[in-house]
């Protein structure tokens, strides 16, 4: 079926260090993606909405600038945690719209799929 | 703004035996409702999906869940379990996808553990 990509999967890093994730959409556009960040044991809190050549929504509470979103293509969503420390380890999570449906894997306008995860540890 | 409740934060049960995880939801607007499954450090599989229709859903692996309007609630249910079937459930809502996107908003999950 349609795949969304995350990469890393894995990182850990200094505190300090920034870091990016990125999210990939490989069998179809999508013009909004959401990024989701999930403590151990909690459930997925959503950080913002991810905007094809716009701005990313960010949710009350939210620091946009310390949680970078950058969507410049219909395919590829990214997300950099500035100056990280050990507060910001958690797992992050991706999902994407599709924004046309595609013939391949029957995928239809306006369907949802989710990225596996990228688990984020800052020492 | 919409919100949604799981009532039970984790749901011992037998193998074979049938199981019920509870979701309410909140919503001053028309919304779609979900069921996805998350297994110990992947991401999430939809389960199954309401955006009209008939009320009782039928998903993957067996799962079902009927929307009821009246009591704002989206049960699922599997009428016998199995050991693979051990994970965490998030009900979600979401709104329609000309309304910010249609963005999701999860329950606090519930851990289903089945037991031999």
């Amino acid at each position: 079926g349609a795949v969304v990509s995350q990469h890393p999967s894995r990182v850990i890093c200094k505190s300090g260090t920034s870091v990016k994730i990125e999210c990939r959409s490989l069998d179809f556009q999508a013009t909004t993606m959401f990024w989701y960040r999930q403590f151990p044991k909690q459930s997925l809190m959503l950080m913002a909405t991810s905007n094809e050549g716009s701005k990313a929504t960010y949710e009350q509470g939210v620091e946009k600038d310390k949680f970078l979103i950058n969507h410049a293509s219909l395919t590829l969503s990214t997300l950099t945690v500035t100056s990280a420390h050990p507060e910001d380890s958690s797992f992050y999570i991706c999902s994407a719209r599709a924004s046309a449906p595609t013939d391949r894997f029957g995928v239809r306008a306006g369907e949802l799929f989710f990225g596996e995860g990228s688990r984020l540890t800052v020492l | 703004a919409q919100s949604v409740t799981q009532l039970d934060s984790q749901v011992p049960v037998f193998e074979e035996a049938p199981v019920e995880l509870r979701c309410n939801y909140s919503s001053s607007v028309s919304v779609y409702l979900f069921w996805y499954v998350q297994y110990p450090n992947q991401g999430l599989q939809l389960l199954l999906k309401y955006l009209s229709g008939s009320t009782l859903v039928k998903g993957i692996n067996g799962f079902e869940a009927e929307f009821n309007k009246s009591q704002t609630s989206f049960h699922l249910r599997k009428p016998s379990v199995h050991i693979s079937d051990t994970a965490e459930y998030f009900c979600a809502v979401s709104l329609p996808i000309y309304n910010q996107g249609g963005k999701l908003i999860f329950g606090q999950g519930t851990e289903l553990s089945v037991k031999p």
